[in-house]
């Protein structure tokens, strides 16, 4: 049978295309954000960050945007490879000093 | 050079007992946090630890407490083990733990309750 809470929202990406991934954050008052992926059987892996005070940042292959006004982050991933399937997470910094609040996660698929 | 390092990687624990997992963290990084995550779920924050004192606490019951040593190695203790209690525990460290600096995680302990 099936439990709740082991079903992630997944995207199932074909190799060679761009993925988007999206996340509502909660708390207005956050001023930093980290995108994380976790693989199987292992820890969350930091990709990317972004402060409120901007709205983009980009990486290797990874863009992070950020829409203060709707609440709402995207991590987009280009020419997507079969190493990126894994679970990815957002998280914003809430307080000051560092607690972080996850995201439920998303499950990222790459199909060949 | 070595990222967060935690151990053991798995346990296994009976209703009742209690365990100790530890964490180093890179080397340089000051603060420590712990969190747990439930299959299937996003971390949940347990405890964050700077220089010694404890400088956040999550929604967990006095049942978990932790510490951080002179080192910046930090233990996180849990007492009367219920079988809710069993998760992934993942370590992060960071700088400063200030909130602009990215904290960094280890690869967990796999806590298992019989």
């Amino acid at each position: 049978g099936e439990s709740v809470g082991l079903h992630l929202p997944t995207l199932s990406v074909q190799e060679g295309d761009n993925s988007i991934i999206n996340c509502a954050y909660s708390n207005s008052a956050s001023d930093y954000f980290i995108w994380y992926k976790q693989e199987s059987g292992k820890g969350p892996q930091f990709i990317i960050d972004i402060r409120s005070n901007m709205d983009k940042r980009q990486g290797q292959r990874v863009t992070v945007l950020l829409n203060k006004t709707v609440k709402h982050l995207s991590l987009q991933i280009a020419a997507t490879q079969p190493g990126d399937s894994a679970v990815y997470f957002c998280a914003e910094n809430e307080d000051s000093w560092g607690k972080l609040q996850f995201g439920a996660g998303t499950q990222v698929v790459v199909t060949p | 050079d070595a990222g967060v390092t935690q151990s053991p990687t798995h346990l296994i624990k009976t209703r009742g007992q209690h365990v100790t997992l530890r964490c180093s963290p890179i080397s340089g990084h000051k603060s420590v946090s712990w969190y747990q995550q439930v299959l299937g779920q996003g971390p949940q924050f347990i405890f964050q630890y700077y220089e010694k004192e404890e400088r956040g606490r999550g929604n967990f019951p006095d049942r978990f407490s932790a510490r951080q040593f002179p080192n910046y190695s930090s233990e996180l203790n849990v007492n009367a083990l219920l079988l809710g209690d069993s998760a992934l525990y993942l370590c992060a460290s960071s700088g400063s733990g200030n909130q602009d600096q990215p904290q960094h995680f280890g690869d967990g302990t796999r806590l298992s309750i019989l």
